[in-house]
């Protein structure tokens, strides 16, 4: 069964900065692309960005991109959003996001982790 | 980058009616379209992939067509458990991008 677990998720004011990690079990890891998918709150979905199977692709939304980075270390199943300069517009539940294969949609969704920017 | 509009945003129906929302993208997707549900305060569930039938473990009542820019989600007599949150998303290239949502309420 395919698990995706979120931590990470911070009250930060805005400027500031947080890593957001996912832990990933139930698949071979290595042979899929990831994403990050984040829903502010009552609002609706908003894609983030994506990574390739291997790293050496990255992928991100045009709100977050210069801001945010995607990373993942395959060794420990790991996923990786390091969010620096943050805004209050970047509050929300941000999803790991299992892709179907190497850069197509959502196949599987963790449970969130919860990020709040304010002052 | 890619813009999905759907409509309607919200729409209210009875058991057994026949539900359809539409998505059209901004330039053409080809037939990279998928369709999510979200039920409140769960995650998004994969619904349709590609047009394609359901997804494992989702009912058959639900159905999805198009090509391009413009695409529809049928689900074919709605039972209860449907009321929730339909969103299209395309993968068709960077940025990937979802449609604003439509909820749909089963009175």
């Amino acid at each position: 069964e395919v698990q995706l677990v979120e931590s990470g998720g911070a009250l930060v004011h805005p400027g500031g900065s947080v890593r957001l990690s996912c832990a990933a079990s139930g698949f071979t890891f290595d042979d899929y692309a990831m994403q990050w998918v984040r829903q502010g709150p009552g609002k609706g979905l908003e894609w983030v960005s994506l990574i390739t199977w291997d790293g050496r692709e990255t992928h991100y939304g045009e709100s977050v991109r210069g801001r945010f980075t995607i990373s993942r270390d395959n060794s420990k199943n790991s996923l990786y959003l390091e969010m620096n300069s943050l805004r209050t517009e970047d509050t929300g539940l941000y999803f790991c996001v299992k892709d179907n294969s190497g850069g197509s949609y959502p196949d599987h969704w963790g449970q969130g982790t919860l990020v709040t920017v304010s002052s | 980058e890619i813009v999905l509009t759907q409509s309607p945003e919200f729409q209210s129906v009875t058991p057994k009616e026949k539900v359809t929302i539409t998505c059209r993208a901004s330039e053409s997707v080809y037939s990279s379209l998928h369709w999510y549900q979200q039920k409140p305060n769960q995650s998004p569930e994969l619904v349709i992939k590609y047009g394609s039938p359901p997804s494992s473990g989702v009912p058959s009542r639900f159905r999805a067509s198009g090509f391009g820019t413009d695409f529809t989600l049928t689900i074919n007599s709605v039972e209860p458990e449907d009321a929730a949150t339909y969103y299209c998303h395309h993968s068709a290239s960077f940025p990937h991008a979802f449609g604003q949502g439509t909820k749909l309420e089963i009175e």
